[in-house]
């Protein structure tokens, strides 16, 4: 059951542009928001995160963009380098009587070409 | 220097032989969590624990078992019930209370 979807799966962008991440999502009991980055043969690392009652967040050259109403959220890398070519997931947080738990979206492979 | 060690990076096994993988946290974190990356799928939760001698089932923990016998260690075996076990097996730990995951660099289970 897959609870976030992400789009595009793959992204090719030159240097100095503005890659655009979508994730849309159906549970409204998610209360959290993060962004992980991951390069080949690591662990995704935290990003960038953002609650759900608020609608943009910027850290540096990463911004979420967050549609509450319309159950989507989505990353803008600014004047991209060819360093952020790396694999990106949102994912969206859960309180349960069980714990918190982490459902991620499928992944998007972002390429940054010098 | 706090963090989560996965060992080992590279494991090779044969089919229906049983593997279990390591993971060790030293950040003092309540919970611990065990995903499986597979290609085009993102990362897909096998088992979770909040508690020393507590976990629970995740989306995919068919062929998988764990223990949680101490707070900062959360082995993960890979049974030969499991149709497909060739991934990357990512460990995960957080803070109770807080929302960040932190995340190991994870091990590639190869079974030919």
């Amino acid at each position: 059951q897959q609870q976030v979807k992400q789009s595009p799966q793959s992204l090719i962008v030159q240097k100095g542009g503005i890659p655009i991440i979508n994730c849309a999502y159906e549970n409204t009991a998610f209360d959290y928001f993060p962004w992980y980055q991951q390069f080949p043969g690591k662990g995704p690392a935290l990003l960038i995160a953002i609650r759900p009652d608020v609608s943009e967040k910027k850290e540096g050259r990463f911004t979420i963009s967050f549609n509450k109403s319309a159950k989507q959220f989505s990353l803008h890398i600014m004047d991209s380098q060819p360093g952020d070519s790396a694999t990106y997931f949102c994912a969206a947080l859960s309180q349960e009587t069980s714990g918190s738990r982490l459902t991620f979206g499928e992944g998007t492979q972002l390429t940054v070409n010098p | 220097d706090g963090g989560i060690t996965q060992s080992p990076k590279y494991l090779f096994r044969k089919e229906g032989q049983n593997v279990t993988l390591s993971c060790e946290q030293n950040l003092n974190h309540d919970a611990m969590y065990w995903y499986r990356q597979d290609p085009g799928q993102g990362l897909r939760l096998i088992y979770y624990s909040q508690i020393v001698n507590d976990f629970q089932k995740g989306d995919i923990a068919e062929g998988y078992s764990v223990s949680r016998e101490k707070k900062e260690s959360f082995p993960l075996t890979v049974t030969s019930a499991q149709k497909n076990p060739t991934a990357f097996y990512l460990c995960a730990s957080s803070q109770q209370g807080t929302y960040g995951y932190t995340f190991g660099s994870g091990t590639r289970l190869t079974v030919v």
